[in-house]
């Protein structure tokens, strides 16, 4: 059973450009979270999908950030014009929907550092 | 709105000795669930324990167990004859069952020092 991946795992970039990270989620899980941790922090939600319809967004989720599944597998998370203040570890987790709820299974986080 | 409170910040025990980590939730509903997750150096997210809301029952596993008070809307994990790889920062997380989305809200996080 593959878990959860997300490519890249660290990325170092400067203040105003544009980076792009992707989670791969487990392969039979039609639902998909993405979470933001600063450091010393619990991650905070930032979106959900369910198959590839993006159903939640937090208010966290500036104009500046954009998510995609577009085929209901893999996901893409873009952020604009970056901020020293988006320098963060973006998680990435995927349930199944079984039942009323799910276990979320995280992958191992993509690290962004905005100089 | 939905609130989990991990008050301890950080513990260090010696190995051998057992250690609680504490976790207090809040929430309206009726219906919801309760997790740990432990965090190593490695940064990656493991899934430790999911309780519903209707479950009180205590939970064993291994070396790990958890007591779940719905009277004082607490969630405490318990680590017996703590080792060395057990030293991680431990997250506790409340989903609610509102809508479709069961996204999770996390506390702060314990970090745990175990000394050899």
């Amino acid at each position: 059973d593959t878990g959860v991946s997300q490519d890249p795992r660290h990325k170092i970039t400067k203040r105003g450009q544009n980076v792009t990270f992707r989670c791969d989620p487990i392969s039979e899980h039609n639902r998909l979270y993405w979470y933001r941790q600063t450091l010393g922090q619990g991650p905070e939600f930032l979106t959900y999908f369910q198959n590839e319809a993006q159903l939640e967004k937090s208010r966290l989720l500036s104009d500046r950030f954009s998510a995609e599944r577009p085929k209901g597998s893999f996901s893409t998370l873009e952020i604009q014009r970056t901020e020293q203040g988006d320098s963060a570890m973006y998680l990435c987790a995927s349930g199944a929907h079984r039942t009323s709820t799910d276990t979320q299974y995280f992958g191992p986080g993509t690290r962004l550092t905005v100089l | 709105a939905q609130k989990v409170t991990q008050a301890q910040t950080e513990i260090s025990v010696v190995e051998k000795e057992d250690v609680t980590l504490d976790c207090v939730y809040e929430t309206r509903d009726t219906t919801y669930y309760l997790f740990w997750y432990k965090q190593p150096p490695s940064g990656e997210l493991v899934f430790l324990i999911r309780r519903n809301s209707f479950d009180e029952q205590n939970e064993i596993s291994g070396r790990y167990s958890w007591n779940f008070q719905k009277s004082t809307s607490s969630f405490n994990f318990t680590i017996t004859a703590s080792q060395v790889v057990d030293s991680a920062v431990y997250f506790c997380a409340l989903s609610e069952l509102t809508g479709a989305n069961s996204k999770l809200t996390f506390g702060k996080g314990i970090t745990l020092s175990v000394r050899p």
